[in-house]
């Protein structure tokens, strides 16, 4: 089986510019989370996809947002992009609902600058 | 606020030899954990997992043992080597929240020849 494919793997945006990410689960996988890695403040929580909607959402602005399509693909997108929002986004996918087992892809290395 | 803490930054240990991460965590809702590696510009690989149903969990080299009254789990990797050298990350979460993990700040492990 595939693993969880995230693209593109790197992008370079400017302030004030928004960008969308991509994110593909394993397949038969219905569950997509997204989380942000930063130096400073570790792996954290931005939200969570299950049959197109969202059932958890972490600490961030409304600047991110995201949507889960019926293949189950998810796609998030920051808006107004700010120099901290420079960080490796990571897409995790799992099965279902009866475990949290969450498999990652490579991530996407976003600079703003 | 961070509910899980690895105290450690960084772990030394000679291949062969075990390895030994440890994770706490504050808060008594949760109730599964999980324990990822990660290279440099690569997502977490997910190595092994813990209900805390159980007190540990074992899967060839990788053994998982959790003290809930302690709010401790650690990571056992016997023998270590040079292929382990990463960073180490715990996670938990929460029946109540599946989908959302909160992750440690990690250790970096190193195995030396």
């Amino acid at each position: 089986k595939a693993g969880v494919t995230q693209t593109p793997r790197y992008l370079i945006k400017t302030r004030g510019q928004q960008v969308t990410l991509s994110c593909s689960p394993i397949s038969g996988h219905r569950s997509v989370s997204w989380y942000q890695q930063t130096p400073g403040q570790g792996l954290q929580f931005l939200f969570e996809y299950f049959s197109e909607t969202q059932r958890n959402k972490g600490n961030f602005p409304g600047r991110f947002s995201g949507r889960q399509f019926s293949n189950s693909r998810s796609e998030m997108n920051v808006s107004t992009l700010e120099l901290g929002d420079s960080a490796l986004y990571l897409c995790a996918s799992k099965p279902g609902l009866d475990t949290d087992t969450q498999y990652f892809g490579p991530g996407t290395r976003l600079t703003v600058l | 606020d961070q509910q899980v803490k690895q105290n450690s930054p960084s772990l030394s240990v000679q291949e062969g030899r075990i390895s030994i991460l440890n994770c706490d965590y504050t808060n008594s809702m949760f109730d599964y954990f999980l324990w990822y590696k990660k290279y440099p510009a690569e997502g977490p690989t997910f190595l092994i997992s813990i209900s805390s149903i159980k007190d540990k969990n074992e899967d060839g080299r990788f053994t998982v043992f959790l003290n809930k009254s302690a709010k401790h789990l650690s990571l056992h990797i016997v023998p270590s080597q040079p292929g382990d050298s990463a960073v180490y990350f715990c996670a938990a979460s929460s029946t109540d929240s599946w989908g959302k993990l909160q992750f440690g700040a990690g250790t970096q492990v190193v195995v030396t020849p």
